[in-house]
């Protein structure tokens, strides 16, 4: 079916540093969204990208989609304490439906 | 305004019992979703609706019933609970179409033992 895979799973950042985490599909997207969870809570959405090789930026955070529309992934320099959470996309395939990754669980060392 | 609300925030059931989880929006969205959330899964999607009256299945409806009798709610139905429906239930909705961003409630933590 219908699946977009993250990379990675987990990740232990020391705060101050950068990280990176990719969402990927095997067929092309319409559009994909990311979201953020913080540990005990509910997501809550960050970003839309829509169009082929969109980048957007939200302060630390870097959102770029794919020239092919097939992946997309997530930037965030000088990590602090409140970027723990888990990340995840969801990916539009033009149906009624986002098919959420299984997510990248971020953990910062202070 | 309170976005979507989900009730309870905790359950436990025994094998077998049955019970209704109530999400309502007070956003006048179209769409609404219900996903479980299980560790290392994401988020998988149960059902969805795309307006009142209606309702369609997702990636793993066995097991649960739905209905969208009113426009602001969304109920999620365990006809006879198994220890494999243990999970944290979320409720989602959006304003027109599935591309819209999706609110989620607080969620519901249920255990079946």
């Amino acid at each position: 079916g219908q699946q977009v895979m993250q990379i990675p799973q987990y990740q232990h950042v020391q705060e101050g540093e950068d990280f990176t985490t990719y969402c990927n599909s095997s067929t092309t997207l319409s559009n994909i969204q990311w979201y953020k969870q913080r540990p005990g809570g509910h997501p809550v959405f960050l970003i839309q990208l829509v169009k082929s090789g969109e980048v957007k930026k939200q302060k630390r955070l870097t959102f770029q989609f794919g020239e092919a529309k097939k992946n997309s992934s997530l930037h965030i320099t000088a990590t602090q304490t409140t970027d723990v959470g888990t990340y995840f996309c969801a990916g539009h395939y033009g149906n009624n439906r986002l098919a959420f990754g299984k997510g990248n669980q971020v953990v910062v060392i202070p | 305004n309170a976005g979507v609300t989900q009730t309870p925030k905790f359950r436990v059931l025994k094998t077998g019992q049955s019970m209704t989880l109530l999400c309502a929006q007070d956003m006048n969205h179209e769409y609404m979703y219900w996903y479980r959330q299980d560790p290392g899964m994401g988020l998988r999607l149960i059902h969805y609706s795309v307006g009142e009256g209606t309702t369609a299945k997702g990636e793993v409806p066995d097991g649960y019933n739905v209905s969208r009798l009113k426009k602001q709610n969304f109920l999620l139905g365990l006809e006879s609970a198994a220890p494999s429906q243990t999970s944290v239930y979320f409720c989602a909705s959006s304003r027109l179409t599935s591309t819209d961003t999706q609110y989620f409630g607080p969620g519901t933590r249920l255990t079946v033992l």
